[in-house]
C-alpha cells in the first residue's frame, strides 16, 4: 500500500525560481526519504531526514519534517532545467520494513 | 563501491509465456532485495522483497514470484504472463532502515 502522498502531482515552473513539493503520509515512521527518477529511470537517492529531525539541506535541497502533522517538503532552489523529473517521497516504519512510496510529483523546469 | 544490475533492459512476451528477470548486485554482502512495479504516470508498487538467500516476502498477490538462490541475486519470474504485468520493474538494494540503491529497470511490454 501507498503511505506517501505527493502533492501537486505535477508542478511547471520557469529555471531560476524554486519548486516546492509536499508529502504527506499517515503512520509513524523512522524516518522519510526524497528520490529523483529521470523518465525511464531507474530512481536515485537525494536526500534522508530521520523522524527525529526537523529540516535538512544538501546542495540546493532544503527538506523539512513535520511528525505532529505527518508532512514533509521538498524545496528545490535556483531551479535548472535538469531539475525536470519526478520526486518521490518515501517512508520507512519501524524495524526492517521496506520503503513505501507515494505516487510522486512530475517536475518541469522550463529554460 | 556497490553496484546493481539489471537485465534485460526491454522485454517484449506474448500472453501466456514465461518470465524471467534478473537483478544482481556487487559490492556488498547480505543486502536487502525488492523488486518494485511501475505503471506508466504511476508511483512504485513494492511487489517482493528479501532480507536473505530464499527468505521472500511477498506484498501483492499476484502472477508473479521471487526467488533469491544466492546472497546477491534476486530474481523476478512467471509461469504465465498476462496482460497486466506490463511495465517498468525495478530492482534495489539496501541496507536496514536506511536509503535504497536502484538498478536501471526493466521495461516489460506483455501483448
Amino acid at each position: 500500500s501507498q503511505q506517501g502522498e505527493e502533492d501537486p502531482q505535477a508542478l511547471s515552473i520557469q529555471e531560476g525560481e524554486n519548486a516546492t513539493m509536499n508529502c504527506s503520509y499517515k503512520t509513524s515512521i523512522n524516518n522519510l526519504q526524497w528520490y529523483r527518477q529521470n523518465s525511464g529511470r531507474g530512481l536515485v537517492h537525494l536526500i534522508l531526514i530521520r523522524s527525529n529531525e526537523r529540516e535538512k539541506h544538501s546542495g540546493r535541497l532544503r527538506v523539512t519534517l513535520d511528525t505532529s502533522k505527518k508532512s514533509s517538503s521538498l524545496l528545490i532552489t535556483a531551479s535548472r532545467a535538469a531539475d525536470t523529473a519526478s520526486y518521490f517521497c518515501a517512508t520507512r516504519g519501524v524495524g526492517n520494513t521496506p520503503l513505501v512510496f507515494g505516487k510522486g510529483t512530475r517536475l518541469s523546469v522550463i529554460a | 563501491s556497490q553496484t546493481i544490475h539489471q537485465w534485460p533492459a526491454t522485454l517484449v512476451q506474448p500472453v501466456g509465456s514465461p518470465l524471467s528477470l534478473e537483478c544482481t548486485v556487487e559490492g556488498t554482502s547480505n543486502p536487502n532485495l525488492y523488486w518494485y512495479r511501475q505503471a506508466a504516470g504511476r508511483g512504485l508498487q513494492l511487489l517482493f522483497y528479501s532480507v536473505g538467500i530464499g527468505q521472500i516476502s511477498s506484498e501483492v498477490p499476484q502472477n508473479l514470484s521471487a526467488s533469491r538462490p544466492q546472497d546477491r541475486q534476486f530474481i523476478l519470474s512467471s509461469k504465465k504472463l498476462l496482460l497486466s504485468d506490463s511495465g517498468f520493474y525495478l530492482c534495489a538494494w539496501g541496507e536496514s532502515g536506511e536509503t535504497q540503491y536502484f538498478g536501471p529497470g526493466t521495461r516489460l511490454l506483455v501483448l
